[in-house]
């Protein structure tokens, strides 16, 4: 089957930098996939690694490495916005397999 | 425009009986996806339509659960003799189509099972 597996908490300051990571045990992936989620919100879609190596979009960027398993988020220059759960995701066929979620608290 | 809309927000039912769950996508959007996300958990596939086909039903839990998409557009996820395990937020995203890498979601629908 198919896992995904993230820290299911993790605190930071504003202004900081954080990395939250991703181990799967899922093969025959198209790619892996960062949501973000706030209390009570619909989930939004961050960022999507098709091939090995980093992807930024502003103060978010994304790594994959398929020979290690493993993928993560890293979110700069962290504000109070940023607190929300956020989801890895690999993409089997047409739909999207998650993780557990890592809650990010962000304190001033 | 206009997100993907589900409706209703909020259904609260009776052990035993049958619900259904609506889903608007995005206009012109082809593919559409049912998810369920249970109390501080991920998310949960269920079903997946491309067009009005669904190539993906595999997570759906049991044959209490049936989804149809007409016309290419609206869906609804029908739970038959409902389960207090049902209670969940059911989740509904659209995309461009299942090869697009952005599902865009719904505000979902919070289900309780008295």
């Amino acid at each position: 089957g198919q896992s995904l597996e993230q820290p299911s908490e993790v605190t930071a300051v504003e202004g900081a930098i954080v990395q939250i990571n991703c181990t799967y045990q899922t093969s025959g992936f198209y790619g892996l996939s960062w949501y973000q989620q706030h209390d009570g919100g619909a989930p939004t879609f961050l960022s999507y690694n098709a091939l090995d190596g980093l992807e930024e979009t502003g103060r978010f960027s994304s790594f994959l490495s398929r020979s290690d398993s493993y993928g993560y988020l890293l979110l700069q220059e962290l504000q109070m916005k940023d607190s929300a759960s956020y989801f890895c995701a690999v993409t089997l066929g047409g739909k999207l397999i998650f993780g557990q979620g890592t809650e990010l608290s962000v304190k001033p | 425009g206009a997100g993907v809309s589900q409706s209703p927000s909020n259904k609260v039912t009776e052990k035993g009986k049958d619900v259904e769950l609506r889903c608007d996508p995005i206009s012109g959007h082809t593919a559409l996806y049912w998810y369920r996300q249970s109390l501080g958990q991920g998310l949960e596939f269920l079903i997946y339509f491309q067009g009005n086909s669904a190539p993906d039903k595999s997570g759906l839990p049991s044959d209490r659960f049936s989804a149809e998409r007409t016309g290419g557009s609206v869906s609804t996820l029908t739970i038959q003799r409902t389960q207090q395990e049902d209670s969940a937020v059911y989740l509904c995203a659209s995309s461009l189509d299942a090869r697009d890498n952005e599902q865009f979601f719904g505000p979902g629908t919070r289900l309780t099972v008295l």
